[in-house]
């Protein structure tokens, strides 16, 4: 079993619908919590962070995360064509310990938003 | 400006073959990755360096090498290339080691092995 799993889709959704993408994790000792981007043939790009339980916001991308359940989410409303990409769950131990920059991504969501 | 580079952009090559990626960074950062990104769009870390120094080193085939002549530079020598390579080589870099510091990743390299 991966340690961080996550529904690699195909999601496919119209333009202005809301778009929720998830990630479970096995490993407690994970802390920090991030998002990213990866656009077709592209290396992929941070889009959110945060530590703890609860919700962070940055325009129209919500990042929740729910550290007794293990899982993580993304939303995003109003999505738009450019939106279009896959997006990758990644988990590290955190600031201190011995994580040593070690991030451990999920499998990747591919996201298409039609006009 | 690109900030991680990565060179060549496309390796097309035969089983057995020894193979290099090269990967700078002009961002001042400490610390640089390699990636590989399976077919299925799985990512995951091969090794790390901080200041030159080998950090992490998972699981990887001994025909994988890395090397960092400094620490705006990492390179990736593969040696007797086998079909199973075949993937997107990412390289990163991070101002530090904190599981916190942002990863900035190049734009891949596509190996595929014949």
């Amino acid at each position: 079993q991966k340690e961080v799993e996550q529904d690699p889709g195909p999601l496919s959704v119209p333009e202005g619908a809301i778009v929720s993408l998830n990630c479970t994790y096995s490993n407690s000792a994970f802390q920090y919590f991030m998002w990213y981007r990866q656009y077709s043939r592209k290396g992929p790009e941070l889009l959110m962070y945060t530590y703890s339980s609860g919700n962070k916001e940055d325009g129209r991308f919500t990042a929740q995360v729910d550290k007794s359940s293990k899982y993580i989410s993304l939303f995003i409303r109003d999505s738009q064509p450019s939106d279009s990409a896959t997006y990758l769950c990644a988990m590290s131990w955190g600031a201190g310990g011995t994580s040593y920059g070690k991030l451990t991504f999920g499998q990747g969501t591919i996201l298409t938003v039609h006009p | 400006d690109t900030a991680v580079s990565q060179t060549p952009k496309y390796l097309v090559t035969q089983m057995g073959n020894d193979k290099s990626i090269k990967c700078e960074q002009n961002l001042g950062h400490d610390t640089m990755y390699w990636y590989k990104q399976d077919s299925k769009k799985f990512l995951k870390i091969m090794f790390s360096y901080n200041n030159k120094e080998l950090i992490i080193n998972e699981t990887v085939p001994n025909r994988f090498s890395p090397k960092s002549p400094d620490k705006a530079h990492l390179n990736l020598h593969i040696n007797s290339l086998e079909l199973g390579d075949s993937a997107v080589y990412f390289c990163a870099s991070s101002l530090g080691l904190a599981g916190t510091d942002t990863q900035y990743f190049g734009p891949g390299t596509r190996l595929t092995v014949l």
